[in-house]
């Protein structure tokens, strides 16, 4: 069956840390993945998005990469900071056709 | 501030009421999707519109039913609900549907409780 997995336990770190957050698939073929940053009550906001084609991106104090022989990706924030504390999602397309599927989220805390 | 609006935040509801959310989006977005949020689940895809045609319906039951009049307007009608679907309704836009790389924009969600 088809599944995304995030770490399912939330991550707590301590600020100026490197966060580090997991997404595996399983019996997909995605074009892209991404990434989506939640905090309570809101909606997803999108952070980053990568390619099949693509090993690793960078934004800022975010970095991403992609591979795709082991179907993961993995999520990395440097010097973390407390206002970085939220729930991270991943996505990728499903059939190569534009429509998004998440996993279930991993809540980061950080501490000052 | 996405740019994709949803009204109204919060909504309560009986089970035999009838009742409507509202998606507006003026990005210029070619497809439109409602999501399902429950606590500690993924959000569960519901409805894509692409180009004002519905494109995917992933079995969702007829309790809900969608309504997207044109690009920028996308309706989520609600009737007999049971007290299982409370949760955060979230609509999406993005652009180049179907095979697109578009990044979705979400709005803020609608926290929906049927009593």
């Amino acid at each position: 069956s088809q599944k995304i997995e995030q770490n399912s336990e939330a991550l707590n770190i301590q600020e100026g840390k490197t966060a580090t957050l997991t997404c595996n698939y399983t019996n997909y073929s995605p074009a892209y993945l991404q990434w989506y940053r939640q905090d309570p009550g809101r909606g997803p906001v999108f952070l980053l998005l990568i390619r099949e084609n693509e090993k690793e991106k960078r934004k800022e104090r975010l970095k991403v990469t992609f591979d795709t022989t082991l179907k993961q990706s993995l999520f990395h924030i440097t010097a973390s900071q407390p206002a970085d504390s939220a729930t991270y999602l991943c996505a990728l397309d499903h059939n190569q056709g534009g429509k998004l599927i998440f996993g279930q989220g991993t809540e980061l805390s950080v501490k000052p | 501030e996405t740019g994709v609006t949803q009204t109204p935040r919060h909504l309560v509801m009986g089970m035999t009421n009838k009742k409507s959310l509202k998606c507006e989006q003026h990005l210029g977005h070619n497809a439109m999707y409602w999501y399902k949020q429950s606590a500690k689940k993924p959000l569960e895809l519901m409805f894509v519109y692409s180009l004002e045609e519905r494109v995917e319906n992933n079995s969702v039951p007829s309790r809900f039913s969608p309504e997207c009049p044109n690009s920028s307007h996308l309706f989520l009608h609600l009737h007999t609900l049971q007290p299982e679907d409370s949760a955060l309704y979230l609509c999406a836009s993005s652009q180049d549907f179907p095979g697109g790389l578009g990044e979705a924009f979400f709005g803020q969600g609608t926290r929906l409780t049927v009593v």
